[in-house]
């Protein structure tokens, strides 16, 4: 079963405009993060954001911030007033802490491509 | 510090051939992982390490194998090399606390012919 679901292939978006990046987990570990990466097209992996499941606030950095409605299971990835070097591919990721007898390994889902447009 | 290095950065490889990815950490972590990305996909999981000595398998584990005889280090050998392991191998690692981040290798380009 996929742990990690981003359902929005590629995304558009003006440019100073916000958007929503969309990500679903799978868990029954009650103590888990969840992480989103940027992947421009250079290839590099750039980690942007971290929010733990018994964090009591949304995460924020910068630009970006994240949604966790953990009763949902969603851990939505929020752009602020985009720029065009946000055009990259996203992904969102997910680890348990293996209490549960899961394991601690890192997974991430499809990615979301996002292209801002000028 | 040079974080997570990977090498080669590319290879082309014959069908049928062998080669080992090199990976290695300067960070002390003790979770590493190797991931393979095809084109315009997400990363899927070869294997992973928790520490030395222990290797454990990931979604795609076929025709590749790992050993953890370091921390520091944690390569990749590729035994009978086929078109189907065409991809960009991504090393990674991070510490075992669950709030950090996974730090990445700049990724090998493997194309097999």
């Amino acid at each position: 079963a996929q742990k990690i679901t981003q359902t929005q292939p590629g995304m558009f978006v003006q440019e100073k405009e916000a958007v929503t990046l969309d990500c679903t987990y799978d868990t029954s570990d009650p103590s888990y993060g969840l992480f989103w990466y940027k992947q421009p097209s250079s290839g590099e992996m750039i980690f942007l954001i971290y929010q733990g499941s018994y964090d009591q606030q949304n995460a924020t950095e910068g630009r970006y911030s994240l949604n966790f409605q953990k009763a949902r299971k969603s851990a939505n990835l929020v752009i602020s007033a985009s720029q065009l070097g946000d055009s990259a591919m996203y992904f969102c990721a997910m680890r348990e802490s293996g209490s549960q007898g899961g394991s601690e390994k890192l997974v991430f889902g499809k990615g979301t491509k996002l292209t801002v447009n000028p | 510090n040079a974080g997570v290095t990977q090498t080669p950065k590319f290879r082309i490889l014959k069908i049928g051939q062998s080669m080992t990815l090199q990976c290695t950490q300067d960070m002390n972590h003790n979770y590493m992982y190797w991931y393979r990305q095809d084109p315009g996909m997400g990363l899927k999981l070869i294997y992973y390490s928790v520490g030395a000595g222990i290797t454990d398998k990931g979604e795609v584990p076929n025709g590749y194998n790992v050993s953890r005889s370091t921390t520091e280090d944690f390569p990749l050998r590729l035994e009978l090399a086929a078109p189907s392991q065409t991809s960009v191998y991504f090393c990674a690692s991070n510490l075992r606390s669950l709030g950090t981040e996974a730090f990445f290798g700049q990724g090998t380009r493997l194309t097999v012919v």
